[in-house]
């Protein structure tokens, strides 16, 4: 069945760090994609997301493409701030089909 | 004002207690969902509903029930709380696009203690 693996946390890394989260996919067919965000005590919000093979989806410094050659989906950012503290869950949405899954979510710390 | 609204924010009760948490929407959207999140284990579909009269089981449907009242609300219940749904809830909302899924957008999520 479709499912997503991410990378395992948590994750700490010194501000302005370059940061990499990566992210595997199984499905049937092209998916699309998503990275959500989750603040400390806050619900999950989209971070970017991609819709079909080699699109690059970007918000806020944070990038991802979608690679269906490696069935990959990885999460970069060049230079991360302590406000990028977070727990980051990859995603999936079958082009057929009724559910939406999720990443077991990658906890990251960035130290001042 | 927030799209997705969830009730309360946080809710302590003893085993055996019936419960129910609540969801409301102002998007508009048809699709609502209920998640459970627990540390390490990512988030968990427990039911969905694409509108009032459509109700699907999740991956983890077992000791909970839900209710769609109307298109902006979504309700899930556990009949007989266990300390085992100790966890973060979260009510979601979706729109259909061309036969395929856009974007969820959540709540703030509930916090249960079953004590």
């Amino acid at each position: 069945g479709d499912s997503v693996t991410q990378m395992e946390g948590p994750v700490t890394l010194s501000e302005e760090a370059f940061l990499t989260i990566n992210c595997t996919y199984t499905a049937t067919g092209y998916p699309s994609l998503f990275w959500y965000v989750q603040y400390p005590g806050e619900g999950l919000q989209l971070l970017l997301k991609a819709t079909k093979a080699d699109d690059k989806g970007s918000n806020k410094g944070f990038e991802a493409t979608y690679r269906k050659e490696t069935t990959s989906f990885h999460l970069e950012k060049g230079s991360v701030q302590v406000s990028d503290s977070a727990v980051y869950f990859c995603a999936l949405s079958p082009k057929t089909g009724n559910q939406f899954y999720f990443g077991t979510g990658t906890s990251l710390t960035v130290i001042p | 004002d927030a799209d997705v609204t969830q009730t309360p924010r946080n809710r302590i009760t003893k085993t055996g207690k019936r419960i129910m948490l609540e969801c409301s929407q102002t998007k508009g959207h048809d699709r609502m969902y209920w998640y459970r999140q627990d540390p390490g284990l990512g988030l968990r579909l427990i039911y969905y509903s694409f509108d009032v009269k459509d109700i699907n089981k999740g991956e983890i449907s077992d000791g909970y029930s839900v209710s769609r009242q109307a298109q902006a609300k979504f309700s899930l219940s556990l009949e007989s709380a266990i300390p085992n749904q100790t966890a973060l809830y979260f009510c979601a909302t979706s729109v259909a696009s061309g036969g395929t899924y856009n974007e969820q957008f959540f709540g703030p999520g509930t916090r249960l203690t079953v004590l």
